[in-house]
């Protein structure tokens, strides 16, 4: 239901690395950046990377994030316990005039 | 250090009328956009709408506009959002933001929770 498609959930265990995926179209990813939330349960989402692939000050350098065409990605390395979180994409949408969001990652550490 | 901080939790019951509140410290709120942004367990986070507290140029996305009202009071550094007559299809976090520009937005207010329901 969400503009923007993500995988409903991801897992893997301490030290490896996983991708979440975020699919999108013309009108949003395929013109516009795409940036990247963490929202732990009863908190607010969090700014974990903007403009693509940039990391905010205090972001651990095991996230990032890459685009291409009308796709995006978030990988997360050396996964740690404390990554347990969703994790949203969003982008803005030339037909809604307003950002659109992804319908959320569950990540889950094994 | 920027910060938004929002009015706490609302129940309310069908029909009531709501104004909820986003307060902002440590930056110049007259030269950012405000956000308001939605999310309920069923469709995610939805766009409601953005304000100019500079001049109040006030957009909504299709899906809220005319069910929902924002508005800014500068001298407080204060921005709402605020409903006329509530339904239980209004219930669901609503988190106020900063917009860098985009969808980038830095930081989110803690979010108000606001539940309607007979």
């Amino acid at each position: 239901q969400s503009v923007l498609t993500q995988p409903p959930s991801a897992s893997g265990t301490p030290g490896q690395r996983v991708t979440i995926s975020c699919s999108g179209s013309s009108s949003n990813i395929g013109n516009y950046a795409v940036n990247w939330y963490q929202q732990f349960p009863g908190t607010a989402p969090k700014l974990l990377i903007y403009t693509n692939d940039q990391r905010p000050s205090g972001v651990p350098d095991r996230f990032s994030g890459s685009k291409s065409g009308t796709s995006a990605s978030l990988a997360i390395s050396g996964l740690q316990s404390e990554d347990e979180a969703d994790y949203f994409c969003a982008a803005w949408d030339e037909g809604l005039n307003g950002p659109v969001f992804g319908g959320g990652t569950k990540l889950t550490v094994l | 250090e920027v910060q938004l901080v929002q009015s706490g939790a609302e129940v309310k019951k069908p029909g009531e009328p709501l104004k909820i509140s986003c307060k902002y410290s440590g930056y110049d709120f007259t030269n950012f956009w405000i956000d308001w942004v939605r999310q309920t367990p069923g469709k995610g986070l939805e766009w409601v709408g953005i304000i100019y507290p500079g001049d109040s140029d006030t957009r909504y996305s299709p899906s809220f506009q005319g069910q929902v009202t924002i508005s800014v009071d500068k001298s407080i550094n204060t921005a709402y959002l605020q409903w006329s007559s509530l339904r239980a299809s209004d219930s669901g976090i609503y988190y106020c933001a900063r917009p860098i520009t985009g969808a980038w937005f830095d930081p989110w207010g803690q979010g108000t929770l606001v539940t309607v329901s007979s």
